[in-house]
């Protein structure tokens, strides 16, 4: 399809629960990103793939949050443990190529509560 | 460090009237630079582009932008502000410093067009 799908639209987690979200890239899309919104609506990259390789982690919590993009299923990011501080808007977005005049297509994103 | 920054918090406009939204940004080497606008509860979409070529860009939505290379700017235009155009914009930079090219995004600009 030609939109980048992100479930859950939402998602609850008690502190120190895990929370796990996915993102389904266009088809023939081989780049997927991942981005943190946070208040003041900043946007903090996590992690890139091309394809199923991690391509870019430089800004992935390490100790607690991880991701993979494995073939013929969706993109996940994966938190163990949460923390209050984790709650934000995940957005997963994909693109067919990494070359700077390529822009991405961003999915609706995953609103994560912890409590 | 490369970096694009939005001065202001939120415009207020009437419809019918012009509106900008700015936009500055540093890089080393020439810029890439991304208009996108975000709706409540949705994600990013994409308005335009600037990579090389005439510093006026054409968009959707009739939005255009301006890029300034003297005054490292990138502001945001359109002619004429629809209620529909109130929104949350976001100016963006490819990092060149990064093989990814990811995003780094400004912390965006809300737009209120008042009827």
């Amino acid at each position: 399809g030609e939109e980048v799908a992100q479930t859950p639209k939402h998602l609850v987690r008690g502190e120190g629960q895990k929370a796990k979200l996915y993102c389904a890239p266009i088809k023939g899309h081989s780049y997927v990103f991942w981005y943190q919104q946070v208040l003041k609506n900043e946007f903090k990259f996590l992690i890139s793939f091309q394809n199923e390789n991690v391509f870019d982690e430089t800004g992935m919590p390490k100790e607690r949050f991880s991701a993979k993009c494995l073939p013929n299923s969706p993109c996940s990011l994966e938190i163990q443990a949460t923390k209050l501080e984790d709650s934000a808007v995940y957005f997963c977005a994909s693109s067919q190529d990494r070359a700077p005049n390529y822009g991405y297509t961003f999915g609706s994103g995953t609103r994560l509560t912890v409590v | 460090a490369q970096s694009v920054a939005q001065p202001e918090d939120q415009v207020n406009v009437a419809e019918g009237n012009p509106l900008t939204v700015k936009c500055t940004y540093s890089v080393s080497g020439n810029p890439y630079l991304f208009w996108y606008v975000q709706y409540p509860n949705r994600g990013l979409q994409f308005l335009l582009k600037y990579i090389t070529g005439d510093n006026l860009v054409k968009g959707s939505y009739g939005f255009e932008a301006e890029f300034n290379k003297s005054q490292t700017s990138f502001h945001l235009k359109k002619p004429s502000a629809l209620v529909s155009d109130s929104a949350l914009y976001f100016c963006a930079v490819r990092d060149m410093s990064s093989g990814t090219y990811k995003y780094i995004f400004g912390t965006g600009t809300r737009l209120k067009v008042l009827a």
